[in-house]
């Protein structure tokens, strides 16, 4: 089966600090991956995504590239800023899941002191 | 924005007593899920919706059922709570992405405190 394996946290930097968030994962079939973020007292929203192998995602000064010879999705800033504070998530879908169902992550917890 | 909402946001109840949770869509999407977040265990699924009247249940489901008598809303109740069903619920709703994959699309979460 599916699943999806991220670096334990919780992170914590100081304000322009470079960020890194490790995600691996196995999958039967052909991913798409994503990084959800979490706000405080939020749900969870889609930060950004990759579809194939190779593709890189970015959003919000946020990147990740899908490399499949590692498996892996890690999540990175150049510079961090006290309103990246949040959770963070790992997850994947593909075309084989059942009913539309992603796998997700344990979360990364992200505070960013000033 | 998938246009969800929660019904209540926040709720307090004792033990013993049934509990529903509405979750309501606005863009007719099929499919809808129900999770729990507690800390140190991330989400977990509780049940999932493939369409009107048909449901499935997800990795936690005891002492939980739900209910999609149309596409727009889906309830999840808890025919009798217990302090260990004190948690955030969270619904979702996935849509088609490309290459076959599905997004996820959250609610803003109900807050609910079993004494």
């Amino acid at each position: 089966g599916n699943s999806v394996t991220q670096m334990e946290g919780p992170v914590t930097l100081s304000e322009e600090a470079f960020l890194t968030i490790n995600c691996t994962y196995t999958a039967t079939g052909y991913p798409s991956l994503f990084w959800y973020v979490q706000y405080p007292g939020e749900g969870l929203q889609l930060l950004l995504k990759a579809t194939k192998a190779d593709d890189k995602g970015s959003n919000k000064g946020f990147e990740a590239t899908y490399r499949k010879e590692t498996t892996s999705f890690h999540l990175e800033k150049g510079s961090v800023q006290v309103s990246d504070s949040a959770v963070y998530f790992c997850a994947l879908s593909d075309q084989n899941t059942n009913a539309g169902k992603s796998t997700f992550g344990d979360g990364t917890t992200l505070t960013v002191k000033p | 924005d998938a246009g969800i909402t929660q019904s209540p946001r926040h709720k307090v109840t004792e033990t013993g007593t049934p509990v529903t949770l509405r979750c309501h869509q606005t863009e007719n999407h099929r499919y809808m899920y129900w999770y729990r977040q507690d800390p140190g265990h991330g989400l977990r699924l509780i049940h999932y919706s493939y369409g009107v009247k048909d449901t499935d249940k997800g990795e936690v489901s005891d002492g939980y059922s739900v209910s999609r008598s149309k596409t727009e809303d889906f309830l999840l109740t808890l025919e009798s709570a217990t302090s260990s069903q004190t948690s955030v619920y969270f619904c979702a709703i996935s849509r088609p992405g490309t290459s076959g994959s599905y997004e996820q699309f959250f609610g803003p979460g109900t807050r609910l405190t079993v004494l």
